[in-house]
């Protein structure tokens, strides 16, 4: 009954490959989000995609490219893999309104790049 | 006690007591701001929200007090117990056009409950 899953937890790479991370809330929410924490615990979104259009797009380099086959799936596909890309990676989405409401997150996906 | 340094600044209590978690945030359009606490190995987990219309605001055992005077909040924790023992981060909400937002993040404080 996982609300926000993210697989695979753990990715252990050589430098240049390329990698995809996926994501599936079953929460029925419209927006999802991926986020990066680095080595000093600094949280930074990276994308925000609604209903699968993209919305945010922090200045990330283009070798990362997110999909959003669905609403209920965001996931990260990752070209060239570069040291400085090793970090946690972080799903979440939350539900679009007139309120604003908390983004549930996943358990996050640890790469490591060699 | 705090300290801040090079690490992520860390707060140090005796289980029972209580335990406050300050954050200072950047945007006076901020509307919304949300706390999380995050685990080993997890995810952040959603605590407690306070919206900018109110400044107080009480759940279990946690109370969120947001000053948009000086762009503070705080998270107090009573009865601190080992469980407790995290990282907590406070969050902004900034909206834009659409109905949009986003969350920008603080720096992040671990809380270490000692028996």
């Amino acid at each position: 009954d996982t609300a926000v899953s993210q697989t695979p937890k753990y990715l252990v790479t050589q430098m240049g490959n390329d990698k995809s991370i996926k994501c599936e809330q079953n929460l029925g929410h419209d927006t999802m989000y991926w986020y990066k924490q680095d080595s000093k615990k600094f949280l930074k979104i990276m994308f925000s995609y609604n209903n699968k259009e993209l919305i945010i797009n922090e200045t990330v380099p283009n070798r990362f490219s997110p999909k959003s086959p669905d609403k209920a799936h965001l996931n990260l596909h990752i070209n060239s893999l570069e040291l400085g890309d090793s970090a946690v990676y972080f799903c979440a989405s939350s539900q679009r309104g007139t309120l604003n409401q908390p983004q549930h997150f996943g358990d996050g996906t640890r790469l490591s790049i060699l | 006690g705090e300290s801040v340094g090079l690490h992520l600044p860390t707060l140090s209590v005796q289980e029972g007591d209580n335990s406050i978690i300050n954050c200072a945030y950047s945007n006076s359009a901020s509307d919304y701001f949300i706390w999380y606490k995050q685990e080993s190995g997890k995810g952040p987990q959603f605590i407690i929200d306070i919206r900018s219309n109110m400044d107080k605001r009480q759940g279990q055992r946690v109370t969120v007090l947001l000053n948009k005077t000086v762009k503070h909040l705080s998270l107090q924790i009573a009865a601190t117990q080992p469980g407790d023992s995290a990282v907590y981060f406070c969050a902004e909400n900034v909206s834009f056009s659409g109905g949009y937002n986003k969350l920008i993040f603080g720096a992040g404080t671990r809380l270490a409950v000692h028996p």
